[in-house]
């Protein structure tokens, strides 16, 4: 299967320690994104990347949180000083980004589900 | 600005009985439109896009949408549930002008199968 994948797709972890996730896109993508979602709501945005360079984030996203691509392929984000508001499903995206054609669906991954105790 | 709100957060139907759920946007811009759905332990999938052009626009499985600027609805049918359509489905909104960058997800509505 070449979807994104996410991984871990679960992470427990106690107040105050900080968390790191992966994403790994589909190969070809050129776009990367980062959704947070709560329960009962829908996917929020968080930040985007074309390639490695982070073009937008999000006010959701404090200073607490890093999201890097270093070589334009996988993807980190982290969460320093974890609390419990950051208990969510974090989602990861992707699509193929080619001159002026802006519809391509974005691809989700399963998701990360953090739970902070 | 641009939001959307489903209006039903739990819809149960019973198995070959037709599906409505229910979708109202607002956008600043002329709007890019999805049914995405959500399925326990899997990823987001997309039914169906609007882009401006038909309005009435197909997906997959059987869905569809109609896209109605004046009444700015985006409402999901499907003639017949299957009870394989049980999921979580999602109305997504971004400006057309900026693509696919901004996704704007509704709080989700919960469809149940009735066998």
């Amino acid at each position: 299967d070449t979807g994104v994948s996410q991984d871990p797709r679960h992470k427990i972890t106690k107040r105050g320690q900080n968390v790191t996730f992966r994403c790994d896109p589909i190969s070809e993508h050129n776009r990367l994104y980062w959704y947070r979602q709560t329960l009962g709501q829908g996917p929020e945005f968080l930040t985007y990347f074309q390639n490695e360079a982070q073009l937008e984030k999000s006010r959701l996203l404090s200073d607490r949180f890093s999201a890097e691509r270093p070589k334009g392929s996988f993807s980190t984000l982290e969460i320093q000083r974890t609390e419990q508001g950051d208990s969510a499903m974090y989602l990861c995206a992707s699509r193929k980004k080619t001159g002026g054609e802006s519809y391509n669906e974005q691809f989700f991954g399963p998701g990360t589900r953090l739970t902070v105790l | 600005a641009q939001s959307v709100t489903q209006l039903d957060s739990h819809v149960s139907v019973s198995e070959g009985t037709p599906v409505l759920l229910r979708c109202n946007y607002s956008s600043s811009y002329s709007p890019s439109l999805f049914w995405y759905v959500q399925h326990p332990n899997k990823g987001l999938q997309l039914l169906l896009k609007y882009t401006s052009a038909a309005t009435l626009v197909k997906g997959i499985n059987g869905f569809e949408a109609e896209f109605k600027k004046s009444e700015t609805s985006f409402h999901l049918t499907k003639p017949s549930a299957h009870m394989s359509d049980a999921a979580e489905y999602f109305c997504v909104v971004s400006p057309a002008w900026f693509g696919n960058e901004k996704l704007t997800f509704g709080t989700g509505t919960r469809l149940t199968i009735i066998p």
